[in-house]
């Protein structure tokens, strides 16, 4: 079956700082591959999505690459903000009978000191 | 509502009772989804409907768990017979096709 392993984390990083939360998967077909993003307090909501191979998703000053041949959807940001402090998870659709099934991974949680 | 609405946001219980979990998705959405998410993981699927009828209920961990959503709008996620091992969030989320989910802030259940 489909499965997505994130970098696990507590990450903490000063303001401005670089930052890359590692993300990986198993899938068959050709999902799409998303990062939602959940703040202190907050729902889940969508940062950014790619549907298909070599597509880069942004938003917000965060980036990824779906890169199908070393199955990875990598999140970057250049320089990272106090209020990007939140819990992150990588995710892929299901594809064909499995359409509706969305697949997570664990949430890697940032925190951004000043 | 703009978003997913989701209610009870707290629900506290005893171990054994009957427990429901109501949805109202965004206007117009036709797909909706039911997930569980434990602390320190990932949202877990449970079901998914594409208006009325559920498409996929693979998740659904036991038959002590169902869902309906009869007039292909709001949906109610009911557990029978509560466990401890049933506390977590439950997440609904809608879609207007599958792909990029609208998730409400979540119901969460502790058994007592």
């Amino acid at each position: 079956g489909n499965s997505v392993t994130q970098m696990e984390g507590p990450v903490t990083l000063s303001e401005e700082a670089f930052l890359t939360i590692n993300c990986t998967y198993t899938a068959t077909g050709y999902p799409s591959l998303f990062w939602y993003v959940q703040y202190p307090g907050e729902g889940l909501q969508l940062l950014l999505k790619a549907t298909k191979a070599d597509d880069k998703g942004s938003n917000k000053g965060f980036e990824a690459t779906y890169r199908k041949e070393t199955t990875s959807f990598h999140l970057e940001k250049g320089s990272v903000q106090v209020s990007d402090s939140a819990v992150y998870f990588c995710a892929l659709s299901g594809w064909g009978t499995n359409a509706g099934k969305s697949t997570f991974g664990d949430g890697t949680t940032l925190t951004v000191k000043p | 509502g703009a978003g997913v609405s989701q209610t009870p946001s707290n629900k506290v219980t005893e171990k054994g009772k009957y427990v429901e979990l109501r949805c109202d998705p965004i206007s117009g959405h036709t797909a909706l989804y039911w997930y569980r998410q434990s602390l320190g993981q990932g949202p877990e699927f449970l079901i998914y409907f594409q208006g009325t009828g559920a498409a996929d209920d693979s998740g659904l961990p036991n038959d002590r768990f169902f869902a309906v959503r009869p007039e292909g709008s709001v949906s109610t996620l009911k557990i029978q017979r509560t466990e401890r091992g049933d506390s977590a969030v439950y997440l609904c989320a809608s879609s207007s096709s599958t792909g990029e989910l609208f998730f409400g802030e979540g119901s969460r259940l502790t058994v007592l």
